[in-house]
């Protein structure tokens, strides 16, 4: 089967920075993404790692390991506008299996 | 473009009654998937269309449930009959090809039901 762990609350001031773990169990690996979703609006797209290492986009950077089967999004110079959930996925089958979840709240 | 447009934005209808949720997918997206949201349950894969084609249902709760693409620009979901433990946010979200590569899926803003 597969299954996804990640923290369900985190809280941060602002800016400072955040790393969101995530762990995954997956038959079969095909990469780990992030989506962001702001309360009431859809999960956006942040990030996808495939292999081993970080990728950085802007304020936002995400951390994949294979062997350990974990990874992470940081986020740095945190903004208030940060405060979302965010998810990690694995491909299952055929489409993205998500995790719970981990809600941030970025403090003044 | 307009992203993924779904409709309607809220639904609100009694237990029993039959209800269509739509969805029309980004232009050239050839995947197409619907996903409900609970708080206890988190986001479920309900069914994927490849090129209009279901792939995969195992999602679909039970048989109240039902979903079609009749072409690329066209999909809905509808349950009927509806009941109170089916209230939730449904998604509708499209991409190129499996959508595990650096540009992931596009979600629409979503349907709120509530079933009374």
């Amino acid at each position: 089967g597969q299954s996804l762990e990640q923290p369900s609350e985190v809280t941060a001031v602002e800016g400072a920075i955040v790393q969101i773990n995530c762990t995954y169990q997956t038959s079969g690996f095909y990469g780990l993404s992030w989506y962001q979703q702001h309360d009431g609006g859809a999960p956006t797209f942040l990030s996808y790692n495939a292999l081993d290492g970080l990728e950085e986009t802007g304020r936002f950077s995400s951390f994949l390991s294979r062997s350990d089967s974990y990874g992470y999004l940081l986020l740095q110079e945190l903004q208030m506008k940060d405060s979302a959930s965010y998810f990690c996925a694995v491909r299952g089958g055929y489409a993205l299996n998500f995790g719970k979840g981990t809600s941030l709240l970025v403090t003044p | 473009d307009a992203g993924v447009i779904q409709s309607p934005r809220h639904e609100v209808t009694e237990m029993g009654q039959e209800v269509t949720l739509r969805c029309k997918p980004i232009s050239g997206h050839n995947s197409l998937f619907w996903y409900r949201q609970t708080m206890m349950r988190g986001l479920e894969l309900l069914i994927y269309f490849n090129n209009n084609v279901p792939i995969d249902d195992s999602g679909m709760p039970e048989d109240r449930f039902s979903a079609k693409m009749p072409n690329a620009s066209f999909s809905t979901l509808k349950i009927q009959p509806s009941e109170p433990r089916d209230s939730a946010v449904y998604f509708c979200a499209s991409t190129t090809g499996t959508g595990d590569r650096s540009y992931g899926y596009t979600f629409g803003s979503g349907t709120r039901l509530t079933v009374v």
